[in-house]
Formats: C-alpha cells, sequence, structure tokens
C-alpha cells in the first residue's frame, strides 16, 4: 500500500529557505501513471496547491509562488522535495505531499485527483 | 488561471438533513473535478473524482454531479461524523486550484 511520508524542519528563520522531503513508500516514484505534488494549508485557512512533478523532471506551480518554489524528484530516493525561497510569516502552514493521477489524449491515469496524502508537517516562519 | 467558487461558505444543519454544496468554476472545465472532505487536524480525504466518481470507501449517501462550470457535493442524510470542511479542487489543468472550502457544522 502506498504511504508518503514528509520530512524537513519544523521552524525556519524569515528570509531563508524551506526545504521538505517526501518519501514514498510501497510502490515507485518513477510510475509513469501519476504527479506527486505538494499542498499546503496556513493555519485556519484552505487548501492551496503548491506545485507538481512528474518523474521525468516535469513541473507545474502556483503562478502565486512560482517564482520561490523548486521541487525536484530523486528517484534513487523514491523521493521528491519541495524548497520555498524567501519565506515570511505567512508561509507558516501546514505543508502536505500528495500523489495524484492525470489525463492525456483523452486516456486517463488514476483517479485524475489527490487519492494519497501524507500526514502532513508543520512549518512554523519565525525568528 | 482557472478560479474555483464554492457556496455557501458554511452551512448548519442536523442529523438526517439532505446538505448540498456547490463549486463554481472561472471556465469550463469538463467533468474533472474532485471532492475532498477535511476534519479538524486531519489529513484531506478524496470523497469524490470525475465529477460523479465516489472514491472507494466513500459512504454512498455523498454524491456528486455537474459538468463544465457548474457543480455540486451532495450528502443525502447527514450522519455526525459529517460534520467536517469540504472542499472542491479542479483537475482539468495546471495550474491545479481548490475552492475556498464549506464548513459543515451541526444546527
Amino acid at each position: 500500500q502506498l504511504q508518503l511520508q514528509e520530512s524537513g524542519p519544523g521552524l525556519v528563520k524569515p528570509s531563508e529557505t524551506l526545504s521538505l522531503t517526501c518519501t514514498v513508500s510501497g510502490g515507485s516514484i518513477s510510475s509513469s501513471s501519476y504527479y506527486w505534488a505538494w499542498i499546503r494549508q496556513p493555519p485556519g485557512k484552505g487548501l492551496e496547491w503548491i506545485g507538481s512533478i512528474y518523474y521525468s523532471g516535469s513541473t507545474y506551480s502556483n503562478p502565486s509562488l512560482e517564482r520561490r518554489v523548486t521541487i525536484s524528484v530523486d528517484m534513487s530516493k523514491n523521493q521528491f522535495s519541495l524548497k520555498l525561497s524567501s519565506v515570511t510569516a505567512a508561509d507558516t502552514a501546514v505543508f502536505y505531499c500528495a500523489r495524484i493521477g492525470y489525463c492525456d489524449n483523452g486516456y486517463c491515469y488514476g483517479t485524475n485527483a489527490f487519492d494519497i496524502w501524507g500526514q502532513g508537517t508543520v512549518v512554523t516562519v519565525s525568528s | 488561471d482557472i478560479q474555483m467558487t464554492q457556496s455557501p461558505s458554511s452551512v448548519s444543519a442536523s442529523v438526517g438533513d439532505r446538505v448540498t454544496i456547490t463549486c463554481r468554476a472561472s471556465q469550463a472545465i469538463s467533468r474533472w473535478l474532485a471532492w475532498y472532505q477535511q476534519k479538524p487536524g486531519k489529513v484531506p480525504k478524496l470523497l469524490i473524482f470525475a465529477a460523479s466518481s465516489l472514491q472507494s470507501g466513500v459512504p454512498s449517501r455523498f454524491s456528486g454531479s455537474g459538468s463544465g462550470t457548474d457543480f455540486t457535493l451532495t450528502i443525502s442524510s447527514l450522519q455526525p461524523e459529517d460534520f467536517a470542511t469540504y472542499y472542491c479542487q479542479q483537475a482539468n489543468n495546471f495550474p491545479l486550484a481548490f475552492g475556498g472550502g464549506t464548513k459543515v457544522e451541526i444546527k
């Protein structure tokens, strides 16, 4: 059974770079049927998609965060990672990693929805 | 970019009530809409994908409908465990986007 687990520092100083890793277990990150994503949720607020990556390294990011976001994949470790630069208090949130299928030329892989999520990790931006 | 608007932002209902939540996309997304349930302090859970397909293990009192720009999530008979916040999400194209959420509260 596929599982995702986020890891990384729980406290980051303003202006620094937030770095998180999501480890995939029970399956391969190199599956051609899925994208891997980061989603965040500030305290008391809704869900925000940060970005997604395919095993080939192809990425898509939220335009509101694009200039600060880097998402990468390490197939040898079955992991993908998030870097968010120049953080401020507004970046304080629970960060989730998740799996999502996709559709291409009328054929769909998986559910084309975030069907498996990590447990989430709290990241606080504070000096 | 596609914007997702949910209404209402909150609804008060009693056990046994029928509850309907609406999600509107700023442009057509075919049937590529998902619904999630999130309870306080918990991970979001996929309920519905492709607008109307029930995720495995989700009770049949949950149903989804719609296509294009207008979608609904219906809970046919609200149960105590259904009090939560519900989010829609468009999966038609990047950038992906969630709606603002609808909190279903106990009346």
